[in-house]
């Protein structure tokens, strides 16, 4: 079955970094796209980025822009994403999320998640 | 870019009755190539990340049960669930794969009255 694994989180200071990882496995992982969503506490779903199956092509939300850069390691059957110069507004729990279809992007399968904290 | 709106931000409905969510976004979502409406709608319960409920505006995923459906085109859509259950209490968005930036609705929450 498909799984999606994040892992990365934790508290870390404004202006500082984390980079988020998420394990996939029970697909075949260079096939398709993913995503990262995140959802601030208490609040609704925003789209942070995607990255192409072969990681040719990459889109970012404005909010994140030049900040965060996505990637993949599709020999690890991995999904990254680099948070440089956090702000306390990316507080917030990040999930990964696969595509069902090529060129399509709505999520068949999300991560359970993992939350980043940005305080000082 | 496009902004997604649902109403109404919550609804109380009783079990068994019919309940209704309304998203409407800023420009049409439907894709000429294949004249379908580039629009999903999630269920997200307590703790939980969302679940797929309807893609392509009206099609069904696969395990979801039938009291749930989606319609509409263009920029107005709706999701109704005919005979509202215990466990449908959640947020639902609706959400657009039309153009990036990708986007969501604020959410709606469904609760039993």
């Amino acid at each position: 079955q498909v799984q999606l694994v994040e892992s990365g989180g934790g508290v870390v200071q404004p202006g500082g970094s984390l980079r988020l990882s998420c394990a996939a496995s029970g697909f075949t992982f260079s096939s398709f796209g993913m995503h990262w969503v995140r959802q601030a506490p208490g609040k609704g779903l925003e789209w942070v980025a995607f990255i192409r199956y072969d990681g040719s092509s990459r889109y970012y939300a404005d909010s994140v822009k030049g900040r965060f850069t996505i990637s993949r390691d599709n020999s690890k059957n991995t999904l990254y994403l680099q948070m440089n110069s956090l702000k306390t507004e990316d507080t917030a729990v990040y999930y990964c999320a696969k595509v069902q279809q090529q060129l399509v992007d709505y999520f068949d399968y999300w991560g359970q998640g993992i939350l980043v904290t940005v305080s000082s | 870019d496009i902004v997604m709106t649902q109403s109404p931000d919550s609804l109380a409905v009783s079990l068994g009755e019919r309940a209704t969510i309304n998203c409407k976004s800023s420009q049409s979502v439907l894709y000429s190539s294949n004249n379908k409406n580039s629009l999903a709608w999630y269920q997200q319960k307590p703790g939980q990340p969302p679940n797929l409920l309807i893609y392509w505006a009206s099609t069904r995923e696969s395990g979801v049960p039938d009291r749930f459906s989606g319609s509409g085109s263009g920029t107005d859509f709706t999701l109704t669930i005919s005979s509202l259950q215990a466990e449908d209490v959640a947020v639902y968005y609706c959400q657009q794969y039309y153009s990036t930036p990708y986007s969501f609705g604020q959410g709606t929450k469904l609760e039993i009255k």
